[in-house]
């Protein structure tokens, strides 16, 4: 089993700050990285899903960033608004293994 | 579309007990997985399947059985619960099988097991 590695584990940050998210995953074999959101009580909900190194994706204040050769992506949300709290999870795809492993999320929480 | 359903939302078992989670895709997709999820452990791969007769395990397999007779329906079985099994399980679909687009999650079913 590859591992999926988040950090940090959790954040508060007040509203209006900007912040940002590492996701480490095994760069042997890669083929995908998906980003999701995931707020108390409801289910996990795409962000993004990125395939090429270097590849960068946005979303209104929510950005992500790709490094396939170091094995890392790096999610950035910009003037964090109270609606922003919640536990972002990353997930890596492996070529040829149809298994995602997903990392144990990074916990947001914006005081306003 | 009513996208990924899950029943039932809730469930209690007696040890020993088996029982059946439900989950259904209307969205014609041909991967659809079943997840657990526990405190600190992020979500865990149970089994997962590629089309309709096509299933294989994932990381936590143990314990569980599934099918794929239909591509909508993909259901878990829970053979002989142990409170090992108390967790929250969702099942996933995705129209790709390379990892090339998203997962659609269902709304998940909390089991406890006594």
């Amino acid at each position: 089993i590859l591992n999926v590695e988040q950090s940090p584990q959790s954040l508060h940050v007040q509203e209006g700050d900007s912040t940002n998210f590492t996701c480490s995953f095994p760069s042997s074999n890669f083929y995908a990285l998906h980003w999701y959101r995931w707020e108390t009580a409801k289910s996990p909900e795409a962000l993004f899903v990125m395939t090429l190194n270097g590849d960068e994706k946005k979303k209104g204040r929510i950005s992500a960033t790709l490094n396939t050769k170091e094995g890392y992506s790096y999610l950035y949300i910009k003037g964090s608004q109270p609606e922003d709290s919640a536990t972002y999870l990353c997930a890596s795809y492996t070529s040829g293994t149809y298994k995602y492993i997903f990392g144990t999320g990074t916990r947001l929480k914006v005081l306003a | 579309n009513a996208g990924v359903t899950q029943t039932p939302k809730f469930q209690v078992l007696k040890t020993g007990q088996s029982m059946t989670l439900q989950c259904a895709q209307d969205m014609n997709h041909e991967y659809m997985s079943w997840y657990r999820q526990d405190p600190g452990m992020g979500l865990r791969l149970i089994h997962y399947s590629v089309g309709a007769g096509i299933t294989d395990q994932g990381e936590v397999p143990n314990g569980y059985n599934v099918s794929r007779s239909t591509t909508e329906d993909f259901p878990l079985r829970l053979l002989s619960a142990a409170p090992s099994q108390t967790s929250v399980y969702f099942c996933a679909s995705s129209k790709g099988l390379a990892g090339e687009l998203e997962q659609f999650f269902g709304p998940g079913t909390r089991l406890t097991v006594l």
